[in-house]
């Protein structure tokens, strides 16, 4: 069974540029996450699809950042335009189905974006 | 505002010592799990303990839950090189279902030198 890949691996954009990350779930998760980890901070959540839908997106930062995941299969999440503080590791995360107890996150290896 | 943070934020051993690391919270929570971060890689699911459960072991890690004291312990005992990597504690509120999510501390990077 594949995990969840994210792609690109790394990123490296100039300020104000766009970027567009990639994150393809375990086929069949429901549930999938974006995280980001800021150098030397805590692993931060952004959001949360269900399927298509976009459960939580509390963590979203500013309006810069979009997030989507068509059909609720993969997810892009999309920074346009990029500042230098949106520097760090952007990590994807799946998980089984909902109401089924406990669960655990799958993460994929993430993806390294510096912001120049 | 930050739910976990891993104490200490680093620790060097010697192979074959024992490791702890710590956790606070400040919500209830249903569940508390540790995950573990290889450089460059994603994050792997080490263990997880329901907030009924005081202790838990999965081969060299044993776990900890004081809900009293909103803290956990991660212990991995007779450590190795390969145990090298960054560790963090995740706290989740619910037990499943559309609104749940984990929230991640700092974690606690682990050097084991050969």
């Amino acid at each position: 069974e594949a995990g969840v890949t994210q792609f690109p691996s790394h990123s490296v954009i100039e300020k104000g540029q766009t970027v567009t990350l990639r994150c393809d779930p375990i086929s069949g998760h429901d549930n999938l996450y974006w995280y980001r980890r800021v150098m030397g901070k805590e692993i931060k959540f952004l959001l949360h699809f269900v399927k298509e839908s976009k459960q939580d997106e509390s963590g979203m930062p500013n309006n810069r950042f979009l997030a989507e995941r068509t059909g609720g299969t993969y997810s892009t999440l999309k920074v346009q335009p990029a500042e230098l503080e949106d520097s760090g590791v952007y990590f994807c995360a799946s998980s089984h189905q909902p109401g089924q107890g406990p669960e655990k996150l799958f993460f994929g290896s993430g993806t390294q974006l510096s912001v120049l | 505002s930050q739910q976990g943070e891993e104490d200490p934020q680093a620790l060097s051993i010697q192979e074959g010592e024992n490791a702890t690391m710590n956790c606070s919270y400040k919500t209830s929570i249903n569940n508390l799990q540790w995950y573990r971060q290889n450089s460059g890689r994603g994050l792997v699911h080490l263990i997880l303990i329901r907030s009924n459960e005081r202790e838990k072991h999965s081969g060299r890690l044993r776990v900890t839950l004081d809900t009293s004291k909103k803290s956990s312990s991660l212990l991995i005992t007779a450590s190795r090189a390969a145990d090298t990597a960054s560790y963090f504690c995740a706290t989740a509120r619910g037990s499943g279902g559309s609104n749940y999510k984990l929230t991640f501390g700092k974690g606690t990077l682990l050097t084991v030198n050969p």
